[in-house]
């Protein structure tokens, strides 16, 4: 049973396009982080959102609690934005984790 | 500010030993929570501490465990290694417990080769 879905697996996408990930849970959740990882392991934590909208720079994320859906946008992608983008629900006692989104962006 | 450091960065191990990881937080945070990775399995929730004790715990064996020091450093430890403990153990750090809102600092990991 996944608990966090997320999709797409993988992106390509060319420098400048706008680009959206998709997380959907199933869990009740505290607040839903959106984190990053580039080669070599280390991870960012993006966002974290417990309702609306937050905005950094050029991405933004977007939770709706009643339909447990979340997304990330990045504008204007840049090659330095290619990393795994993980989704990472918080129920308060667990944190559950969808498998990533693999995104490339081509110059 | 430091980040979270955690040592060390690379291992190999032989099944059947066991093996200790070190997560120093970034300075002023009490909870350290422990995560691992793997290929197959994704990211993982291990377990979490906060002012030496363990608040959480994720669905591991009881060959994984931890502790937290007054300083707030942690260790993860884990016995008798097996092959698919092959990861990376990734630390994070937060002011307060994952649950109050708090934004998470994670370390550059540990990456354990089991051979």
């Amino acid at each position: 049973k996944n608990e966090v879905e997320q999709s797409p697996q993988n992106l390509t996408a060319q420098e400048g396009e706008f680009i959206t990930i998709n997380c959907s849970y199933s869990v009740g959740i505290s607040a839903l982080h959106w984190l990053q990882q580039h080669p070599g392991g280390g991870i960012v934590s993006l966002f974290m959102l417990s309702s609306g909208k937050k905005k950094h720079g050029r991405l933004i994320a977007t939770i709706n609690i009643q339909e447990k859906h979340s997304s990330l946008h990045i504008t204007a992608s840049h090659p330095r934005d290619s990393a795994v983008y993980i989704c990472a629900p918080n129920t308060g006692n667990q944190f559950y984790f969808g498998t990533g989104t693999s995104l490339t962006v081509i110059p | 500010k430091a980040g979270v450091t955690q040592t060390p960065r690379y291992l190999i191990k032989t099944r059947g030993q066991q093996v200790t990881l070190s997560c120093s937080p970034i300075s002023g945070h009490r909870s350290v929570s422990w995560y691992q990775q793997t290929p197959g399995q994704g990211l993982q929730f291990l377990f979490e501490y906060f002012s030496e004790t363990q608040r959480n715990k994720g669905n591991f064996p009881g060959r994984f465990s931890g502790r937290q020091f007054s300083n707030s450093r942690s260790e993860m430890n884990v016995s008798t290694l097996e092959l698919g403990d092959s990861a990376l153990y990734l630390c994070a750090s937060s002011l307060e417990p994952r649950g109050s809102g708090n934004t998470i600092y994670f370390g550059e990991g540990s990456w354990l080769t089991v051979v």
